[in-house]
């Protein structure tokens, strides 16, 4: 079946530092998800992307799907505290508007220390 | 607000016993899923339901089974077949089937001690 990896698994750095995970699957997506999962919490929803090569910006946070539509990965610019918890990227193998079910990855957790 | 709400937030079960997990939502939304969440793994998905009445295998259902009689509402039973059923358990919808440009909204899960 459907396989969608994170790495690295986890990650420590120092308040604003870079980081960067990477979501790779086993077969070419429709559109890949963000989530991300306070410790403790549920996962929330952060953005969606549907194009190869698209990239989207949310403040501090960078997404990008890769060309072949089989790679993503999140960015983040100078890490906060705020920024604590476990990412995961969920991808789906039919377009948006016809039944599909997500993947989710593995997730990356991130700690943030000052 | 709108929302999902799952309860118990923490449920201890002895071995042999089955158990149910509550789902309800008032977001409207056509499509809820059931996943488990093990530490060190992604989301696995139990089941999911697209429509009232009806609902689909994931890749993880062997020991579970669900029901999807209101819109509102689709709880999930743990038997006494699911061999290791210690873990996390999180409930989602989505407003319909394949829609994903909101992504889904989970709830808050409960998690379930098998003892």
């Amino acid at each position: 079946g459907q396989q969608v990896m994170q790495i690295p698994q986890y990650q420590h750095v120092q308040e604003g530092e870079d980081f960067t995970t990477y979501c790779n699957s086993s077969t070419t997506l429709s559109n890949i998800q963000w989530y991300k999962q306070r410790p403790g919490g549920h996962p929330v929803f952060l953005i969606q992307l549907v194009k190869s090569g698209e990239v989207k910006k949310q403040k501090r946070l960078t997404f990008q799907f890769g060309e072949a539509k089989k790679n993503s990965s999140l960015h983040i610019t100078a890490t906060q505290t705020t920024d604590v918890g476990t990412y995961f990227c969920a991808g789906s193998r039919r377009p948006t508007g016809t039944a599909s079910k997500l993947t989710f990855g593995t997730g990356t957790r991130l700690q943030v220390t000052l | 607000d709108g929302g999902i709400t799952q309860s118990p937030k923490y449920l201890f079960r002895k071995e042999g016993q089955n158990v149910t997990l509550s789902c309800e939502q008032n977001l409207n939304h056509d499509a809820m899923y059931w996943y488990r969440q093990d530490p060190g793994q992604g989301l696995r998905l139990i089941y999911y339901s697209q429509i009232v009445n009806d609902f689909q295998k994931g890749d993880i259902a062997e020991g579970y089974s669900v029901s999807r009689e209101k819109k509102e509402s689709f709880p999930l039973t743990v038997t006494s077949a699911q061999k290791n059923p210690t873990a996390f358990y999180l409930c989602a919808s989505s407003l319909r089937p394949g829609s994903t440009e909101r992504g889904y909204t989970f709830g808050s899960g409960t998690r379930l001690t098998v003892v």
